[in-house]
């Protein structure tokens, strides 16, 4: 059974300060990794995919992963209070496109 | 604009009546999925489509069917709905990896 495992948080930090998120996977085969934010009530909503090992940046968001310890993070820099929400992470294994999701990782930004 | 829809939205019935769920994406995307979603559970895979007529089960098919008869549209069925089958429905498709949502359905059977 692959699983991916994240804190369940609540994460609490201040505005302005930098969110770390963690997720760990199972499946050694896996190849695609992704985070996605969920606002309750909401559907999930992609904000960064990894695909090699190392950091990807997209504004505010890094995305970092390393294989060989089957470990993916995000950071947030500069938390806002709108990026208070439930982060999932994703893992598909092969050309099936079949994500395994993280039961997430509640975040909360404090003005 | 690029996106996947479903409907209803929100649903209430009652043990037994058959119901569908519609999806439907304009992105011309090949994969297609659909999730169930429970408070301490997180998202879990029922069915998926990998392309026209080519379905098969997720994690948690059991009391659910599909079909996919045409590229954009992938309706969820539940001939006989239980109460244990009160959740968030979430569509999705994917063209390569990189999987979408629809809004959702939140459903309950009574």
């Amino acid at each position: 059974q692959k699983e991916v495992e994240q804190n369940s948080g609540p994460l609490s930090v201040p505005e302005g300060a930098i969110a770390s998120l963690n997720c760990t996977y199972s499946d050694r085969g896996s190849q695609s990794f992704f985070w996605y934010r969920q606002y309750s009530g909401k559907s999930p909503e992609l904000i960064m995919s990894i695909y090699s090992n190392g950091d990807k940046e997209d504004g505010r968001f890094t995305a970092q992963l390393n294989k060989a310890s089957q470990y993916v993070s995000l950071l947030i820099r500069d938390s806002q209070p709108s990026d208070s929400a439930t982060y999932l992470c994703a893992v598909s294994g092969g050309s099936n496109y079949k994500l395994t999701f993280g039961k997430g990782t509640l975040l909360t930004v404090n003005p | 604009e690029a996106q996947v829809t479903q409907n209803p939205r929100y649903l209430i019935t009652v043990t037994g009546k058959k119901l569908t769920v519609t999806c439907s994406q304009n992105m011309n995307h090949e994969y297609m999925s659909w999730y169930r979603q429970d408070p301490g559970l997180g998202l879990r895979q029922i069915y998926y489509s990998m392309n026209v007529e080519v379905t098969d089960k997720g994690d948690v098919p059991e009391g659910y069917k599909v079909s996919r008869k045409e590229k954009r549209n992938f309706p969820l069925i539940l001939e006989s709905p239980s109460p244990n089958q009160t959740s968030l429905y979430f569509c999705a498709s994917s063209g390569r990896g990189e999987q979408y949502f629809g809004p959702g359905t939140r459903l309950t059977v009574t």
